[in-house]
Parts: structure tokens; C-alpha cells; sequence
């Protein structure tokens, strides 16, 4: 199976700052990524599919990049909404597979 | 528009069966691949598997075949997870998503979660 290996771990920032998020793929997935948020007690929601595409209704902060074995979740300004855990699937090859997921927390 | 809808909390004692559902609404559900992921407490996603309604094809994860099943009924719109033997390591949320697209693919819809608790 494909390892996903996501980085860091949790991150502490503030309301407006620039915050990047790595994925690393143990292999090439090609644009087979996607990335998730998740608020406690909620579902995962998902915001970037095919490693750059903004999903409809997924505000313009949140960006994607990458393709291959390198992948990049970039949130330009953050909101207070936007501290939460987040995660990157590869959907290139089954298994589908996590990464380990980022804990964004308020600095 | 689309729905996922989860079935309830479940507590059950280990070596007890289960069988929870994921009902879904808005959309064509043989057409649709469904999948399932699981959050142990306090823990990230694990990907179980993904099932096609409209032939029951199914794609396990490795760390999952045989733990499981994976099920529909596309009279009702359902997709199902079953165990027929629970262990205190199944406890855990469990979320069922509907797969869109082809290439990329991606998981736009998810059902709310259900709560499964196994206790000795």
C-alpha cells in the first residue's frame, strides 16, 4: 500500500497567518490527492480534490499543490474557522490511504 | 440535494455482531461508489474500503479484509458494514462517503458518523 506521509504533525499560528502542510507519497500518485478538514464531532470535509482543485464552496485562502510524490495543503490567511485537523488522501491507487493528519491549533 | 445518513450510536459487548447503515438520498446510489473510514478515539482516519452499489464490487484495505463487510441495498438506497465478531479495537466512529468523479476522484458527500463502542 501507498504510505502517506504527512507533515507537521500539529502547528501553532495565529489568525492571518500563511500556514503549509506537506504530504509525501511513498510512491507517485500522479494528481490522486485530496485534502480534508475536520472540526471535533464533525465529518471530514472536503476541500481539495486532484491535488489542485479548489472543491465549490471552499474559500479562495485555501490552496493545493503538487503532483507525483510532493503535495502541498497552503492556507494564505487564516480564519478562526480554520483551526482544525486536516488530512490528505491519496485516491490514486487502493488502498486509499491517510495521512496521519495535521492539528492546527491558535497560537 | 445529496445525503448521507448514518444509522445510530451502537454499544455492544465483544464477540456480539453488528451491521450499521449509510442511507443515502439526492443522487443515484448504484451509480456512486460508497466507501467506509474509521476514527478510533482521539486518532486520524483509516480507509476500510469502498463498495460499487450497482454490481456489489468491493475493494477492501488490507488492515480491513476480512474484520468486515461491506454491503448495499439498492432497493432502499443503503450501504452497509458489518462484523461478525466485535473486538474492544472496533470501537471507534465510523463514517461512510460518497466517491465522485473519475479522474481525479474525490469524496464530496459524508455521512455524520456512527458511534460504535465495544465493551468487555
Amino acid at each position: 500500500a501507498i504510505q502517506m506521509t504527512q507533515s507537521p504533525s500539529s502547528l501553532s499560528a495565529s489568525v492571518g497567518d500563511r500556514v503549509t502542510i506537506t504530504c509525501r507519497a511513498s510512491q507517485s500518485i500522479r494528481s490522486g490527492l485530496g485534502w480534508y478538514q475536520q472540526k471535533p464531532g464533525q465529518a471530514p470535509k472536503l476541500l481539495i480534490h486532484g491535488a489542485v482543485s479548489l472543491h465549490s464552496g471552499v474559500p479562495l485562502r485555501f490552496s493545493g499543490s503538487g503532483s507525483g510524490t510532493d503535495f502541498t495543503l497552503t492556507i494564505s490567511s487564516l480564519q478562526p474557522e480554520d483551526f482544525a485537523t486536516y488530512y490528505c488522501l491519496q485516491d490514486y491507487n487502493y488502498p486509499y490511504t491517510f495521512g496521519q493528519g495535521t492539528r492546527l491549533e491558535i497560537k | 440535494d445529496v445525503q448521507l445518513v448514518q444509522s445510530g450510536v451502537e454499544v455492544k459487548k465483544i464477540g456480539e455482531s453488528l451491521k450499521i447503515s449509510c442511507k443515502s438520498s439526492g443522487y443515484t446510489f448504484r451509480n456512486y461508489w460508497i466507501a467506509w473510514v474509521r476514527q478510533a478515539p482521539g486518532k486520524g482516519l483509516e480507509w476500510m474500503g469502498i463498495i460499487y452499489p450497482d454490481d456489489s464490487d468491493a475493494k477492501y484495505s488490507p488492515s480491513f479484509e476480512g474484520q468486515v463487510t461491506m454491503s448495499v441495498d439498492k432497493s432502499i438506497s443503503a450501504a452497509y458494514l458489518q462484523w461478525d465478531s466485535l473486538k474492544a479495537a472496533d470501537t471507534a466512529f465510523y463514517y461512510c462517503a460518497r466517491q465522485t468523479g473519475t479522474n481525479p476522484t474525490y469524496f464530496d458527500s459524508w455521512g455524520q458518523g456512527t458511534l460504535v463502542t465495544v465493551a468487555s
